[in-house]
């Protein structure tokens, strides 16, 4: 069955610092994966996806992710991370007609 | 183009009583979903819909119906509300299945008292 861990629960870093939020997923084929966005009080945003090929994915707003199929992970990076990204972020495999999710990862900025 | 538009976005609802969570998509996208995220267990899937006249249970259907009669309306009925329907609802649609990501409506904070 499908399953996503994101095993940060809460992460602070500093305006200006690098950040990656982990991602580790269970399926048994060729996973889709995401990664959302959510602000406070606002619905998901995609930020990016990735279906086959290229193991590193650009997404939206200078956020990147790189799949590794030998680790299960599907980690988010960004080098320089900006006050806006404070949000909550979910991790996503597809299944036939459903995103598991994951329990979500909530990113603190500091001045 | 408005997307995924959901109504109301707060209800307060007594123990027991029923209503409908509205979700209205303007892409003519086939896929719609319903979504609920409660603290610490993220998204879990209540029912979707493949198309008109299709529709599905999710993870956690109790509770809860669903009806797709046209491809831009689907709405998620509360048949007799309970404190453990308190939650976040998110609308979601995609063109051509989940596969490629979906889009998300602002969501509805249900609180049953």
């Amino acid at each position: 069955a499908q399953s996503v861990t994101q095993p940060d629960i809460h992460i602070t870093v500093s305006e200006g610092a690098s950040l990656e939020l982990r991602c580790n997923y269970s399926y048994g084929a060729t996973p889709y994966l995401f990664w959302y966005v959510q602000s406070p009080g606002q619905g998901l945003q995609l930020l990016l996806k990735y279906f086959s090929g290229d193991t590193l994915v650009q997404g939206i707003k200078g956020f990147e992710a790189e799949f590794k199929r030998s680790q299960s992970s599907f980690n988010l990076r960004k080098p320089s991370v900006h006050w806006s990204d404070a949000a909550e972020y979910f991790c996503a495999v597809s299944g036939a007609n459903n995103l598991f999710f994951g329990t979500g990862t909530r990113l603190t900025v500091i001045p | 183009n408005a997307g995924v538009t959901q109504t109301p976005k707060f209800q307060v609802l007594k123990t027991g009583q029923s209503m409908t969570l509205q979700c209205a998509q303007d892409m003519n996208h086939e896929y719609m979903s319903w979504y609920r995220q409660d603290p610490g267990m993220g998204l879990r899937l209540i029912h979707y819909s493949v198309g008109a006249g299709i529709t599905d249970q999710g993870e956690v259907p109790n509770g809860y119906n669903v009806s797709r009669s046209t491809t831009e309306d689907f709405p998620l009925r509360l048949l007799s509300a309970a404190p453990s329907q308190t939650s976040v609802y998110f609308c979601a649609s995609s063109y051509s299945g989940v596969r490629y990501g979906y889009t998300f409506g602002s969501g509805t904070r249900l609180t049953v008292v």
